[in-house]
């Protein structure tokens, strides 16, 4: 069965550390992945995806994930956290030919000033 | 150009009341996407409309839910009977077509059931 999963459901850094979430997905077929973040009460906001090509994604407000194959990965990265960045991130994964996302169950980030 | 808009944000109802969840795609998006989350759980998926067509509603429950995208107007996810369980954030999601169907979030609504 399809399903995607994301091991940490807690994370906590220090501001300026770097950061790193794990999401491992399984897939039959090649998959499509994303990554969201959701602030409190928010909505889902749209990091960065994968669809094909460079294995190296950069996203939004300085994050990047790298697909990788042999590994059924799709890890998040940041260099230097912000406090801003305090929120909840959910990895998701899509198919050619299909529309369903299957969502992880989230990774809430704590960061300490 | 204005994102998926989802109203009411915030809906209260009581145990067996009815609960009207609305959802107007981006500008130039034909395709629906209903998708729940409970507390502490990622985003399920409930069903896929195309206007005046359910394509795929495998995830919605076989009973009290139903969605309808109509000709004109916004998206509706209706819940009858409204029970505590079905206390969640339900977003709604839009795209084009094509493949991949890259899809864009609204803000959710958020039921509680009391």
């Amino acid at each position: 069965a399809q399903s995607v999963t994301q091991p940490d459901i807690h994370i906590t850094v220090s501001e300026g550390a770097s950061l790193e979430l794990r999401c491992n997905y399984s897939y039959g077929a090649t998959p499509y992945l994303f990554w969201y973040v959701q602030s409190p009460g928010q909505g889902l906001q749209l990091l960065l995806k994968y669809f094909s090509g460079d294995t190296l994604v950069q996203g939004i407000k300085g994050f990047e994930a790298e697909f990788k194959r042999s590994q059924s990965s799709f890890n998040l990265r940041k260099p230097s956290v912000h406090w801003s960045d305090a929120a909840e991130y959910f990895c998701a994964v899509g198919t050619s030919g299909t529309y369903k996302y299957i969502f992880g169950t989230g990774t809430r980030l704590k960061v300490l000033a | 150009n204005a994102g998926v808009m989802q109203n009411p944000r915030h809906l209260v109802r009581r145990r067996g009341q009815e609960a009207r969840l609305r959802c107007s795609p981006m500008k130039g998006h034909s395709h629906v996407y209903w998708y729940r989350q409970l507390p502490e759980e990622g985003l399920k998926f409930m069903v896929y409309l195309q206007k005046e067509n359910i394509i795929d509603e495998s995830g919605m429950p076989k009973e009290r839910f139903s969605a309808e995208f109509p000709k004109e107007g916004p998206s509706i996810l209706r819940i009858q009977q409204v029970v505590r369980g079905d206390s969640a954030a339900y977003f709604c999601a839009s795209s084009r077509t094509g493949d991949p169907p890259e899809q864009y979030f609204g803000p959710g609504t958020r039921l509680t059931v009391t």
